[in-house]
């Protein structure tokens, strides 16, 4: 299988507070992890391309000093919403790349998402 | 603006009907994925998609990538309200980055 979790699963805070959202792959190593956020009754957005051991890749239009990106481990991605404000609401999803082999098509499993309330 | 347009955006349908889903774009994709996502919930895969041409069954759920492998479809036969859901599709590029659809939204009646 491929499990990815997120955590935390909700989070609620203040204006102004920095937030940190992990991502793990569970059962296989990931080399590339995306970061995506979805506001209701809309699609994902890509925010960024997590990189394990390199820079964040983001999108245009994605602010790298709000949304800091760190890849530590082939296991483990953390988003952190810096100075947090309620605009940056939203359900915010993680997936994580599994190579599948050489010929073969990667796939990206996506974790079970944060919604993220800010006051 | 939106890479990947999916139509219908929203559809609601007696249990019973087919309905077919459409996901089309002005890009070239390496691979496009179809996905089932529950509220409150990620995204869970239903298929991959490679070949131009190509056609993969998934129980009631037929799935195709376009023989330019710029657009395709989802067709679901005979409908239950358990294929209730928002459906996306995603294109990937070197199977680098993937971009989602504008996403369908399907109610199934009882």
């Amino acid at each position: 299988g491929a499990v990815v979790s997120q955590h935390p699963s909700r989070v609620i805070c203040k204006s102004g507070t920095s937030v940190k959202i992990e991502c793990r792959s569970l059962d296989f190593q990931a080399t590339t992890m995306f970061w995506y956020r979805q506001f209701p009754k809309q699609s994902l957005m890509l925010m960024a391309t997590s990189n394990e051991g390199s820079k964040a890749t983001y999108e245009q239009g994605v602010e790298k000093d709000k949304f800091l990106i760190n890849h530590a481990s082939l296991t483990l991605s953390t988003l952190t919403v810096t100075s947090a404000h309620p605009e940056d609401s939203s359900f915010y999803i993680c997936s994580a790349r599994k190579n599948s082999g050489v010929g073969s098509t990667d796939t990206q499993y996506f974790g079970p998402g944060t919604r993220l309330t800010v006051l | 603006t939106q890479l990947l347009e999916q139509s219908p955006q929203f559809l609601s349908i007696q249990e019973g009907e087919n309905l077919t889903v459409y996901c089309n774009s002005s890009s070239v994709f390496s691979s496009l994925q179809w996905y089932r996502q529950e509220p409150g919930e990620g995204p869970v895969l239903l298929v991959t998609v490679v070949t131009g041409g190509e056609v993969k069954k998934l129980k009631r759920l037929t799935f195709q990538f376009g023989d330019a492998r710029k657009d395709s479809s989802l067709h679901i036969t005979a409908a239950q309200p358990g294929d209730t859901g928002l459906y996306l599709c995603a294109g990937g590029r070197n199977f680098n980055k993937f971009y989602f659809g504008s996403g369908t939204k399907l109610n199934v009646k009882p």
